[in-house]
Protein backbone atom coordinates (compact mmCIF):
# COMPACT_ATOMS: atom_id res chain seq x y z
CA UNK A 1 0.00 0.00 0.00
CA UNK A 2 1.29 3.27 -1.26
CA UNK A 3 1.82 6.00 2.32
CA UNK A 4 0.13 8.55 0.30
CA UNK A 5 -2.19 8.49 -2.05
CA UNK A 6 -3.35 11.10 -4.97
CA UNK A 7 -5.32 10.63 -7.76
CA UNK A 8 -2.44 12.11 -10.74
CA UNK A 9 -5.18 13.44 -12.82
CA UNK A 10 -5.20 15.97 -14.66
CA UNK A 11 -7.96 17.28 -12.87
CA UNK A 12 -9.49 19.91 -15.30
CA UNK A 13 -11.81 22.58 -14.56
CA UNK A 14 -12.97 25.82 -15.61
CA UNK A 15 -12.23 29.00 -14.62
CA UNK A 16 -14.61 30.17 -11.60
CA UNK A 17 -14.89 27.18 -10.18
CA UNK A 18 -14.11 24.54 -7.39
CA UNK A 19 -11.37 22.36 -7.96
CA UNK A 20 -11.33 19.55 -5.22
CA UNK A 21 -7.80 17.62 -4.61
CA UNK A 22 -8.09 14.55 -2.58
CA UNK A 23 -5.41 12.22 -0.53
CA UNK A 24 -5.44 9.34 1.27
CA UNK A 25 -2.40 7.94 3.85
CA UNK A 26 -1.85 4.80 5.74
CA UNK A 27 -0.22 5.93 8.77
CA UNK A 28 -3.18 6.03 11.30
CA UNK A 29 -0.63 7.51 13.86
CA UNK A 30 -0.27 10.95 11.63
CA UNK A 31 -0.99 14.23 12.93
CA UNK A 32 0.58 16.71 10.81
CA UNK A 33 -0.78 17.00 6.88
CA UNK A 34 -0.17 19.52 4.39
CA UNK A 35 -0.29 20.61 0.93
CA UNK A 36 2.31 21.91 -1.38
CA UNK A 37 1.80 23.39 -4.88
CA UNK A 38 4.39 22.92 -7.44
CA UNK A 39 4.96 25.09 -10.62
CA UNK A 40 6.18 23.40 -13.89
CA UNK A 41 9.62 23.60 -13.58
CA UNK A 42 9.59 25.29 -10.31
CA UNK A 43 10.36 23.76 -6.66
CA UNK A 44 7.61 23.04 -3.92
CA UNK A 45 5.67 25.48 -2.02
CA UNK A 46 4.09 25.26 1.12
CA UNK A 47 0.49 26.75 0.44
CA UNK A 48 -1.67 24.86 3.63
CA UNK A 49 -1.27 23.32 6.79
CA UNK A 50 -3.86 20.91 8.60
CA UNK A 51 -3.52 19.49 11.96
CA UNK A 52 -7.31 19.11 13.30
CA UNK A 53 -10.33 17.03 12.26
CA UNK A 54 -12.90 19.64 10.07
CA UNK A 55 -11.90 22.66 7.89
CA UNK A 56 -9.52 25.28 7.61
CA UNK A 57 -9.70 27.78 5.19
CA UNK A 58 -7.26 30.84 3.91
CA UNK A 59 -8.23 33.04 1.34
CA UNK A 60 -9.48 30.89 -1.58
CA UNK A 61 -7.89 27.45 -0.42
CA UNK A 62 -9.72 24.93 1.92
CA UNK A 63 -7.88 22.09 3.72
CA UNK A 64 -10.11 19.50 5.31
CA UNK A 65 -8.98 16.72 7.01
CA UNK A 66 -10.73 13.48 8.23
CA UNK A 67 -8.28 11.35 11.09
CA UNK A 68 -10.99 8.67 11.09
CA UNK A 69 -11.01 7.95 7.70
CA UNK A 70 -7.60 9.03 6.95
CA UNK A 71 -8.40 11.56 4.38
CA UNK A 72 -7.11 15.13 3.31
CA UNK A 73 -8.63 17.49 0.94
CA UNK A 74 -7.84 20.24 -0.46
CA UNK A 75 -10.40 23.12 -2.36
CA UNK A 76 -9.69 25.89 -4.49
CA UNK A 77 -12.93 28.25 -4.73
CA UNK A 78 -13.25 30.19 -7.89
CA UNK A 79 -10.06 28.80 -9.70
CA UNK A 80 -7.60 30.86 -11.38
CA UNK A 81 -5.39 29.99 -14.44
CA UNK A 82 -2.70 30.81 -12.65
CA UNK A 83 -3.76 27.81 -10.18
CA UNK A 84 -2.88 25.13 -12.59
CA UNK A 85 -0.30 23.65 -11.05
CA UNK A 86 0.66 20.21 -9.15
CA UNK A 87 -0.69 19.78 -5.77
CA UNK A 88 1.51 17.32 -3.18
CA UNK A 89 -0.27 16.33 -0.44
CA UNK A 90 2.59 15.43 2.58
CA UNK A 91 2.25 13.46 5.43
CA UNK A 92 4.40 13.40 8.50
CA UNK A 93 4.52 10.03 9.61
CA UNK A 94 5.12 8.77 13.36
CA UNK A 95 7.35 6.93 15.03
CA UNK A 96 10.97 7.79 14.66
CA UNK A 97 12.30 10.89 13.36
CA UNK A 98 9.53 13.38 11.95
CA UNK A 99 9.24 12.22 8.09
CA UNK A 100 7.38 14.07 5.71
CA UNK A 101 6.05 12.05 2.59
CA UNK A 102 4.72 13.11 -0.23
CA UNK A 103 2.11 11.73 -2.67
CA UNK A 104 2.99 11.61 -6.53
CA UNK A 105 0.97 15.01 -6.65
CA UNK A 106 -2.61 15.94 -8.90
CA UNK A 107 -2.17 18.12 -11.98
CA UNK A 108 -4.76 20.50 -11.86
CA UNK A 109 -5.59 22.52 -15.09
CA UNK A 110 -7.92 25.30 -14.82
CA UNK A 111 -8.71 26.59 -18.58
CA UNK A 112 -10.16 29.91 -19.31
CA UNK B 1 17.44 37.11 -0.57
CA UNK B 2 17.69 33.87 -1.47
CA UNK B 3 16.19 31.47 1.44
CA UNK B 4 17.23 28.13 0.19
CA UNK B 5 19.83 28.21 -2.88
CA UNK B 6 21.73 24.94 -4.64
CA UNK B 7 24.44 24.99 -6.87
CA UNK B 8 24.39 24.16 -9.84
CA UNK B 9 21.42 24.65 -11.68
CA UNK B 10 22.18 22.60 -14.41
CA UNK B 11 24.46 19.38 -14.05
CA UNK B 12 24.80 17.26 -17.14
CA UNK B 13 27.87 14.88 -17.11
CA UNK B 14 28.86 11.09 -18.51
CA UNK B 15 27.83 7.34 -16.90
CA UNK B 16 30.76 6.85 -14.24
CA UNK B 17 31.65 10.37 -13.33
CA UNK B 18 31.42 11.73 -9.69
CA UNK B 19 29.56 14.78 -8.93
CA UNK B 20 28.70 16.92 -6.10
CA UNK B 21 25.43 19.25 -5.44
CA UNK B 22 25.79 22.44 -2.71
CA UNK B 23 22.88 23.75 -0.88
CA UNK B 24 22.73 26.40 1.43
CA UNK B 25 20.39 28.14 3.51
CA UNK B 26 19.73 31.32 5.19
CA UNK B 27 16.97 30.87 6.90
CA UNK B 28 18.53 29.77 10.69
CA UNK B 29 16.67 26.42 10.13
CA UNK B 30 18.08 23.48 11.79
CA UNK B 31 17.14 20.70 9.31
CA UNK B 32 17.83 20.29 5.66
CA UNK B 33 16.74 17.73 3.65
CA UNK B 34 17.99 16.44 0.03
CA UNK B 35 14.80 14.76 -2.59
CA UNK B 36 14.63 13.26 -5.21
CA UNK B 37 12.05 13.72 -7.97
CA UNK B 38 11.89 11.38 -11.06
CA UNK B 39 10.54 11.78 -14.32
CA UNK B 40 7.31 10.87 -13.12
CA UNK B 41 7.53 13.95 -10.53
CA UNK B 42 7.42 11.70 -7.48
CA UNK B 43 9.30 13.67 -5.02
CA UNK B 44 10.85 11.04 -2.23
CA UNK B 45 13.02 11.71 0.80
CA UNK B 46 16.93 10.70 0.12
CA UNK B 47 18.41 12.15 3.47
CA UNK B 48 18.21 14.71 6.45
CA UNK B 49 20.51 16.47 9.13
CA UNK B 50 19.69 18.26 11.97
CA UNK B 51 22.05 20.62 13.18
CA UNK B 52 24.79 18.50 11.29
CA UNK B 53 23.51 15.19 12.34
CA UNK B 54 22.32 12.03 10.05
CA UNK B 55 18.74 11.26 11.40
CA UNK B 56 17.15 9.85 8.09
CA UNK B 57 19.05 7.97 5.96
CA UNK B 58 16.63 6.37 3.44
CA UNK B 59 17.54 3.22 1.15
CA UNK B 60 19.78 5.12 -1.15
CA UNK B 61 22.88 3.52 -2.97
CA UNK B 62 26.21 4.33 -1.26
CA UNK B 63 26.97 5.91 -4.41
CA UNK B 64 25.53 8.66 -2.50
CA UNK B 65 26.60 10.73 0.66
CA UNK B 66 25.78 13.87 1.56
CA UNK B 67 27.97 16.19 3.73
CA UNK B 68 26.81 19.09 6.67
CA UNK B 69 29.73 20.87 7.01
CA UNK B 70 27.45 23.16 8.96
CA UNK B 71 23.10 24.02 10.14
CA UNK B 72 23.38 26.47 7.00
CA UNK B 73 24.83 24.00 4.48
CA UNK B 74 24.05 20.51 3.03
CA UNK B 75 25.82 18.63 0.08
CA UNK B 76 25.44 15.67 -2.19
CA UNK B 77 28.03 13.83 -3.64
CA UNK B 78 27.66 10.98 -5.85
CA UNK B 79 30.05 8.32 -7.29
CA UNK B 80 30.48 6.40 -10.30
CA UNK B 81 27.44 8.56 -11.76
CA UNK B 82 24.16 5.93 -13.47
CA UNK B 83 21.46 6.74 -15.94
CA UNK B 84 19.25 6.36 -13.33
CA UNK B 85 20.50 9.07 -11.13
CA UNK B 86 19.03 11.47 -13.91
CA UNK B 87 16.58 13.78 -11.79
CA UNK B 88 15.42 16.76 -10.54
CA UNK B 89 17.65 16.89 -7.12
CA UNK B 90 15.73 19.57 -4.28
CA UNK B 91 17.78 20.46 -1.30
CA UNK B 92 15.19 21.91 1.69
CA UNK B 93 15.01 23.14 4.89
CA UNK B 94 12.57 23.26 7.80
CA UNK B 95 12.85 24.81 11.81
CA UNK B 96 13.25 22.40 14.90
CA UNK B 97 10.60 19.83 15.16
CA UNK B 98 8.70 21.42 12.10
CA UNK B 99 8.97 18.93 9.45
CA UNK B 100 6.08 19.45 7.57
CA UNK B 101 6.89 23.56 7.01
CA UNK B 102 9.72 22.89 4.53
CA UNK B 103 11.53 25.51 1.91
CA UNK B 104 12.78 24.36 -0.88
CA UNK B 105 15.51 25.29 -3.07
CA UNK B 106 15.64 25.76 -7.07
CA UNK B 107 16.47 21.90 -7.92
CA UNK B 108 19.58 20.97 -9.34
CA UNK B 109 18.45 18.91 -12.78
CA UNK B 110 21.24 15.92 -13.12
CA UNK B 111 21.12 14.45 -16.59
CA UNK B 112 23.69 11.62 -17.08
CA UNK B 113 25.01 10.28 -20.44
Amino acid sequence: QKEVEQNSGPLSVPEGAIASLNCTYSDRGSQSFFWYRQYSGKSPELIMSIYSNGDKEDGRFTAQLNKASQYVSLLIRDSQPSDSATYLCAVVFSGGYNKLIFGAGTRLAVHP
Amino acid sequence: DTAVSQTPKYLVTQMGNDKSIKCEQNLGHDTMYWYKQDSKKFLKIMFSYNNKELIINETVPNRFSPKSPDKAHLNLHINSLELGDSAVYFCASSPRGRAGEQFFGPGTRLTVL
